[in-house]
Formats: C-alpha cells, sequence, structure tokens
C-alpha cells in the first residue's frame, strides 16, 4: 500500500531564505505527484504536477524534482516571503490512477 | 470564472441527522472527487466518479453516499451511519479520471456535527 511522507511537519525560516520541502513515497510505481498549497480554513490550490516521465517543474520562484527510483521529491522555494507561510501537500496517483494519496503535508511560515 | 464551488462554507448539524455537501463545477471535467481531511492527517479519498451516472468507493466510503445525475455536480451525504462525521470536506475534480490528469479543488466544507 502507497504511503507518503512530507518532512519536517513544520518549517519557520526568515524572509528571503531559500528551502526545501521533503516528500517520499514508498511504491515507486507513480504516475503523477502533485504539489498543493492549503492556507488555513482553505482548499487546495495545485502548485506543480510532475509527470512520472519528467524530473523536474518549475513555476516562478518554485521549483519540485522527482526522482522515482529513490521514491522522493523535493518541492525548492526561493527567496521566501511572508505570503508562502502556508501548509505544503504531496500527492501521489495511486496505482489505479483513480485518485491521489496524500501526505500529512508541512506547514511553512515565513516571519518577516 | 471556471472552478469548483462547494457550499454551504460551514455545516451544523445534531447527531443522527442525514447532511448533503453540495459541489458543483462548471470546467466541463469528467472525473469528480469527494476527500475528507481530519487534523494533523492527510486527505482521505471518500468516494470518486468517473463519469455521469457512475461512482466507486474509496478507503473511507462507510457512513457517505454519493450521486452523479449531471456531469457537473457530485453531491456527497453524510448519514447518520458515520461514526466520526466532524471534518473537513473537499471536493476535485479532473478533465478525466486517466491517472496522469492534475486535480483541482474546491474551498471545501467544514461539518460539525454535535
Amino acid at each position: 500500500k502507497q504511503e507518503v511522507t512530507q518532512i519536517p511537519a513544520a518549517l519557520s525560516v526568515p524572509e528571503g531564505e531559500n528551502l526545501v520541502l521533503n516528500c517520499s513515497f514508498t511504491d515507486s510505481a507513480i504516475y503523477n505527484l502533485q504539489w498543493f498549497r492549503q492556507d488555513p480554513g482553505k482548499g487546495l490550490t495545485s502548485l506543480l504536477l510532475i509527470q512520472s516521465s519528467q524530473r523536474e517543474q518549475t513555476s516562478g520562484r518554485l521549483n519540485a524534482s522527482l526522482d522515482k527510483s529513490s521514491g522522493r521529491s523535493t518541492l525548492y522555494i526561493a527567496a521566501s516571503q511572508p505570503g508562502d507561510s502556508a501548509t505544503y501537500l504531496c500527492a501521489v496517483a495511486n496505482q489505479a490512477g483513480t485518485a491521489l494519496i496524500f501526505g500529512k503535508g508541512t506547514t511553512l511560515s515565513v516571519s518577516s | 470564472d471556471g472552478g469548483i464551488t462547494q457550499s454551504p462554507k460551514y455545516l451544523f448539524r445534531k447527531e443522527g441527522q442525514n447532511v448533503t455537501l453540495s459541489c458543483e463545477q462548471n470546467l466541463n471535467h469528467d472525473a469528480m472527487y469527494w476527500y475528507r481531511q481530519d487534523p494533523g492527517q492527510g486527505l482521505r479519498l471518500i468516494y470518486y466518479s468517473q463519469i455521469v451516472n457512475d461512482f466507486q468507493k474509496g478507503d473511507i466510503a462507510e457512513g457517505y453516499s454519493v450521486s452523479r445525475e449531471k456531469k457537473e455536480s457530485f453531491p456527497l451525504t453524510v448519514t447518520s451511519a458515520q461514526k466520526n462525521p466532524t471534518a473537513f470536506y473537499l471536493c476535485a475534480s479532473s478533465i478525466s479520471a486517466h491517472r496522469t490528469y492534475e486535480q483541482y479543488f474546491g474551498p471545501g466544507t467544514r461539518l460539525t456535527v454535535t
């Protein structure tokens, strides 16, 4: 059974720092991996989708990488801002490809 | 504006009552999903639908029911059989249920049962 783990559970950094959020999964037979952002009490906003055949995706200050063989993905945030404060969730498509399996998230706090 | 709407944002019910959560999308997506989120937990799949008039159980379907009579609508009923219904419920959709497609989420409904 696929399990997704995110480390650390919480992270506090000063504004301007570059940071990395980690996501690991137990079954390397994934079809894609998606990173989301969730603000308190809100729904999820899709940040990046990496297909299984891709190694990385970039959007603005965000860069996500995928290493299927090692079961890992990282989300790199450059020059962090207070507005980046949120919970970041990663999810992989299950073996049937019918839905996503989520990690518990990393809660990021960026102080000004 | 294209997107997914969920209503209401907050819902309060007494124990023993059934309650229906609304999810509507105007993205012309075939697939729709319901997830449940509890504090400190990842999202868990309740039900999903790949096409109109068809739906399948997810990992935690007990105590829930759904219908998919229209492409744009996928309501979720939380029945009195659900032992711990208080949670944050999220609806999502994707172009199709094909495994490579991105999922988009609604704003969620917070259900409190007392």
